[in-house]
């Protein structure tokens, strides 16, 4: 597709469960990025790919989080026994390369009860 | 201190008016500075970009950068309600964190008819 493609868009889970958030990039984007967004937090990042370099997962909150990206095009951001506390919309970018503009998709809202 | 400080509003302003809108850094190395325009349960969009210091201008909007005090600015001429959205300013990291972007927290902006 044109643009960064996000799913689900929103998903409810229950506290303890584990969920997939899925992100499908601009074709021929090298770099990948996700980013957490809570109400009034802005955005905070959480990992970043870049081709066949190793990614930089300096951003990940805690080891119950996980993201993989296979044949340098989809990605999968997981988290494990999810707390109330990572209830927050989900935001996947890429971009043609390191250092420019993002295309941001429309997130996924994780809301969990 | 964060990378990039942003007053979240909200602000809400009568249309046609100017509006501004400004952030400020820490790290006097950054030179890459960016505008994001949010609407709401979207993905944030590219609006503008600017590097090192001056003004860029783009039909109603103009991004300002102001090195010697760390400022950057957007300012919207002639606003609509159509401009309602968050605006989030931007600019890449360096060395070790080059590839992401760190946000301010966003600016909410309303223009009412």
């Amino acid at each position: 597709g044109a643009g960064v493609s996000q799913s689900p868009s929103n998903k409810v889970t229950e506290k303890g469960k584990d969920v997939e958030l899925r992100c499908d990039p601009i074709s021929g984007h090298t770099a990948l990025y996700w980013y957490r967004q809570s109400l009034g937090q802005g955005l905070e990042f959480l990992i970043y790919f870049q081709g066949n370099s190793a990614p930089d997962k300096s951003g990940l909150p805690s080891d119950r989080f996980s993201a993989e990206r296979t044949g340098g095009s989809v990605s999968t951001l997981t988290i494990q026994r999810t707390q109330q506390e990572d209830s927050a919309v989900y935001l996947c970018a890429s971009s043609p390369g390191q250092g420019y503009g993002y295309t941001f998709g429309s997130g996924t809202r994780l809301t969990v009860v | 201190q964060k990378e990039v400080e942003q007053d979240p509003g909200p602000l809400s302003v009568p249309e046609g008016a100017i509006v501004s809108l400004n952030c400020t850094y820490s790290n006097s190395a950054f030179q890459y500075f960016m505008w994001y325009r949010q609407y709401s349960r979207k993905g944030p969009e590219l609006l503008m970009y600017t590097y090192s210091s001056g003004n860029k201008e783009d039909g109603r909007f103009t991004a300002q950068v102001d090195k010697s005090s760390k400022y950057i600015s957007l300012f919207i001429r002639d606003s609509q309600p159509s401009d309602s959205a968050t605006y989030l300013c931007a600019t890449p990291g360096r060395g070790s964190t080059l590839g992401r972007l760190y946000f301010g927290r966003g600016t909410q902006l309303t223009v009412w008819p």
